[in-house]
């Protein structure tokens, strides 16, 4: 079956422009995650939604990023007058079960490179 | 505050050889541990987690709570175990998952 897909799989954008990032989860799954991962690190937790639910958005790293996910499928992560130090990969995954009790597994996307020049 | 070190960022080892990827965590309650894989040009995708007590593709892992440590093992490595292996701690009460840097699994002919 279909898995998570993302969109666009790059994106470079000059320095202070707006990016619009999205995230196709898988159908059904009621959890969805955006991650951050910086080259040659791990992947950072930025945002989780519950459905169309934004329970936790401590992990984004300032008021330039936003998250939505309004129908509680289709999610899209948008990041404001992008800065150098905002070129990473953003992965997005999703997960078939209620997040915060028992930890279900989580599918990931491609992701999508961004460069910010 | 909870942390995940993997200290290896590069592991090269012969075919056929004993694979031993560490894992320490820094969480003072009751863990859940994963090891996720990524394969060149391929996503994310999960190894095996501890609860599951399985072996995935011949790897295992074993949580250690005295050593606060969950290292994945494999007796013989493959040339197809080259990949990049991270190690994720969760936790009841939180939504996120905390990754390792990640270790480069190379496994020579």
């Amino acid at each position: 079956g279909a898995g998570v897909s993302q969109s666009p799989r790059y994106k470079v954008a000059k320095r202070g422009q707006d990016v619009a990032l999205r995230c196709d989860p898988i159908s059904g799954h009621v959890s969805l995650f955006w991650y951050q991962q910086a080259l040659g690190q791990g992947p950072e937790f930025l945002t989780y939604f519950q459905n169309e639910a934004q329970l936790d958005k401590s992990g984004l790293p300032s008021d330039r990023f936003f998250a939505e996910r309004p129908e509680g499928s289709v999610s899209t992560l948008k990041i404001q007058r992008t800065q150098q130090e905002d070129s990473a990969v953003y992965l997005c995954a999703s997960s078939l079960n209620i997040a915060g009790t028992r930890s279900d597994t989580q599918y990931f996307g491609p992701g999508t490179r961004l460069t910010v020049l | 505050a909870q942390r995940v070190t993997q200290p290896e960022k590069l592991l090269s080892v012969f075919k056929g050889a004993p694979v031993e990827l560490k894992c320490n965590y820094s969480y003072s309650g009751s863990p859940e541990l994963f090891w996720y894989v990524q394969y060149s040009r391929q996503r994310l995708q999960l190894l095996l987690r501890h609860i599951s007590r399985e072996s995935i593709k011949g790897f295992t892992a074993d949580l250690n709570k005295g050593e606060t440590s969950f290292h994945l093992k494999k007796p013989f490595a493959q040339e197809e175990d080259s990949a990049m292996y991270y190690c994720a701690l969760s936790f009841f009460g939180t939504y996120k998952y905390i990754f390792g840097t990640g270790t480069r699994l190379k496994v020579l002919a």
